[in-house]
């Protein structure tokens, strides 16, 4: 079965500092993975995505998140974070061949502090 | 993108009556669904798959009976919560892949259900 785990249920940054959500995977072999966001009381945006092409995939709102298959690692970042980028974000794996069903993390609550 | 939409958006019933979610997909068509439900301060638990033309596929641990699926068309997929009690007051969203080979999900905005 596969699985995602995400350290830090909470994650707290100032405006302007480095975003960095952490995204570990676990599965027989890679996934397709997954960042997602949710503002309250909304549905899920997808960020980015990650389908085995390129190992630095870049997203929406200056996001972006490298796969790391030597550490099972999917780590969503943004250089500079802006008040408007605290939500709820999820990780999310997916068996290749996409379409399927998706299993979630447990999510990380971004707060962005003047 | 895509869009996905959901009806109602929230939603209070009383105790023992049921009630009917839908969603649906506007600009695409979709022989398939999912069904998530979402605690407060908690991640997405996948409830069903919800199949065109065919019965739904629930996850371990969800009531069939309880959570009734049906997937009327291409573009609708309706939950109905039966004798909804308290414990099911919960944030439901449904989703629907995008097809291809963008191995997309689009989400809809979710349902919040408020059982008194």
């Amino acid at each position: 079965a596969q699985s995602v785990t995400q350290l830090g249920s909470h994650v707290s940054v100032s405006e302007g500092a480095l975003v960095l959500l952490r995204c570990n995977y676990s599965s027989s072999v890679p996934p397709y993975l997954f960042w997602y966001v949710q503002y309250p009381n909304q549905g899920l945006q997808l960020l980015l995505k990650y389908t085995s092409a390129a190992t630095l995939v870049k997203g929406i709102n200056g996001f972006e998140a490298e796969f790391k298959k030597s550490e099972t690692s999917f780590h969503l970042t943004k250089p500079s974070a802006h008040m408007s980028d605290a939500a709820e974000y999820f990780c999310a794996v997916s068996p290749t061949g996409g379409g399927n069903k998706l299993t979630f993390g447990t999510g990380t609550q971004l707060k962005v502090e003047l | 993108g895509a869009v996905v939409s959901q009806h109602p958006s929230w939603v209070i019933c009383k105790s023992g009556t049921s009630v009917k979610i839908e969603c649906r997909s506007l600009d695409f068509q979709a022989t398939t669904m999912f069904w998530y439900r979402q605690f407060p301060k908690q991640s997405l638990m996948l409830m069903a798959t919800s199949n065109e033309g065919s019965k739904a596929t629930y996850e371990q641990g969800v009531e069939k009976d309880k959570f009734l699926i049906n997937h009327a068309s291409l573009t609708l997929s309706t939950l109905t919560v039966t004798s909804a009690h308290p414990e099911d007051s919960s944030f439901y969203i449904c989703s629907a892949p995008s097809g291809g080979f963008s191995y997309e999900q689009y989400f809809g905005p979710g349902t919040r259900l408020t059982v008194t």
